[in-house]
């Protein structure tokens, strides 16, 4: 069956770079249409879509975001990492990674988040 | 970006009754319109895809309609493991963006 677990650790000082990985099983990020994404979630805030890399390696990242944002994959190790660099506390949240089957599509599968603090 | 409106941003409702979520598109997107259920402290589930197309296992009181830039969730008799909050995104174009979510709650 299809699992995400994300992976990273929990606080973070303001200044620094956040390292995540999500780690899947159950299919394949080298095959056509599959796409991993990173999401994330503020206290009791809405959902915001952060980065996206497809099978075919492309990326994809939030608009406002997007200078701080690196997405990579490991298509060996299943593993999709995310780094975001100058952390602040307005980026505490919880950060999920989620699959879709092509671009276009919903996220059908979630892994179940971790949370992330950014505090001196 | 394109920009998701979702109306209202919370409600209050019985057992049973029907409950109607909309949600606005600032551009056409076709039907490329998704709803999630999130409960607190889970991930969004995926409920609803392609503006209309139910999830398997999903509960067929769910159901969506809508095209271009107006969508909408029905739920047609609310139970209680329904009350939840509720996310449109669209997927037409990158990046993919959400709604601000609707808390439906217990009256």
């Amino acid at each position: 069956q299809v699992t995400l677990r994300e992976s990273g650790p929990a606080l973070v000082k303001p200044t620094q770079t956040l390292t995540l990985t999500c780690t899947f099983s159950g299919f394949s990020l080298s095959t056509s249409g599959m796409c991993v994404n990173w999401i994330r979630q503020p206290p009791g805030r809405a959902l915001e879509w952060l980065a996206r890399i497809d099978w075919d390696d492309d990326k994809y990242y939030s608009t406002s975001l997007k200078t701080r944002l690196t997405i990579s994959k490991d298509t060996s190790k299943n593993q999709v990492v995310l780094t975001m660099t100058n952390m602040d506390p307005v980026d505490t949240a919880t950060y999920y990674c989620a699959r879709i089957l092509s671009p276009q599509s919903g996220f059908d599968y979630w892994g179940q988040g971790t949370p992330v603090t950014v505090s001196s | 970006d394109i920009q998701m409106t979702q109306s209202p941003s919370s409600l209050s409702a019985s057992v049973g009754d029907r409950v109607t979520i909309t949600c606005r598109a600032s551009q056409s997107i076709n039907r490329y319109l998704n709803w999630y259920q999130q409960k607190p402290g889970k991930a969004p589930k995926l409920v609803i895809s392609a503006a209309s197309s139910l999830q398997s296992a999903v509960p067929s009181r769910f159901s969506g309609s809508g095209s271009v830039t107006d969508f909408t969730l029905t739920i047609s008799s609310l139970q209680p493991e329904d009350f939840a909050t509720y996310y449109c995104q669209q997927s037409y174009s990158a990046p993919p963006t959400f709604g601000q979510g609707t808390k439906v709650e217990i009256k």
